[in-house]
């Protein structure tokens, strides 16, 4: 079965800029889409079809996918954006999600 | 709009029903799609089915044990849930598959199903 790999967790400082990373057989030749999760809420997309972001997400959100790897980039991290973070790429009909990472504004 | 229900408390070996209202869209033009995320785990695709039903897919992990459903008529899709096992335990999600690239693009608050003896 398809498998996307992402790093458990990842630290970044507050302004700085953070990078999550998703791994999957040649999964550029996917969309991949990412989607924040904050405890207690439900998923919400913050970047889809690699790179596009969605009406009210914040232009510090930006995405990339070539050869096996997408990545999702924070630029000016916030407080705000704590939370887990989820690729997803579609294999036939059946959504596969990576394992997530969570993301740690210190 | 997508709100869930019939999540709850079940035995090993049980069996549930879920069951997802949509309103504020044309239900009948989108596929949907269940999603779980398991407590101290990560998202999980359940199952999918195409607008009118014919086309249904299932993860390994669910497979011949539960069962999508949807009733265009009445805005509503379902999973049937059967020989339900302790790891079944989990907040269960409606999404809806919509937008370019098709990501989910709306996703329900989630209904809780314990699976515990």
């Amino acid at each position: 079965s398809y498998e996307l790999t992402q790093p458990p967790s990842v630290s970044v400082s507050p302004g700085q800029t953070a990078s999550i990373t998703c791994s999957g057989d040649k999964l550029g030749d996917k969309y991949a889409h990412w989607y924040q999760q904050k405890p207690g809420q439900s998923p919400v997309v913050v970047i889809y079809q690699d790179e596009r972001r969605p009406s009210g997400i914040p232009e510090r959100f930006s995405g990339s996918n070539s050869g096996n790897t997408a990545t999702l980039t924070i630029s000016g991290t916030q407080a705000m954006d704590e939370a887990d973070y989820y690729c997803q790429a579609w294999v036939t009909n059946t959504a596969v999600f990576g394992g997530g990472t969570k993301l740690t504004v210190l | 709009q997508l709100v869930e229900s019939g999540g709850g408390l079940a035995q090993p070996g049980g069996s549930l029903r879920l069951s997802c209202a949509a309103s504020g869209f044309r239900f009948s033009s989108y596929d949907m799609n269940w999603v779980r995320r398991a407590p101290g785990k990560g998202l999980e695709g359940l199952s999918y089915i195409s607008t009118g039903g014919s086309t249904i897919y299932y993860a390994d992990s669910v497979k011949g044990r539960f069962t999508v459903s949807r009733d265009n008529a009445k805005n509503s899709l379902y999973l049937q849930m059967y020989s339900l096992r302790v790891e079944d335990t989990a907040v269960y999600y409606c999404a809806r598959r919509g937008g370019s690239g098709y990501y989910f693009d709306y996703w329900g608050h989630g209904t809780l199903v314990t699976v515990s003896s």
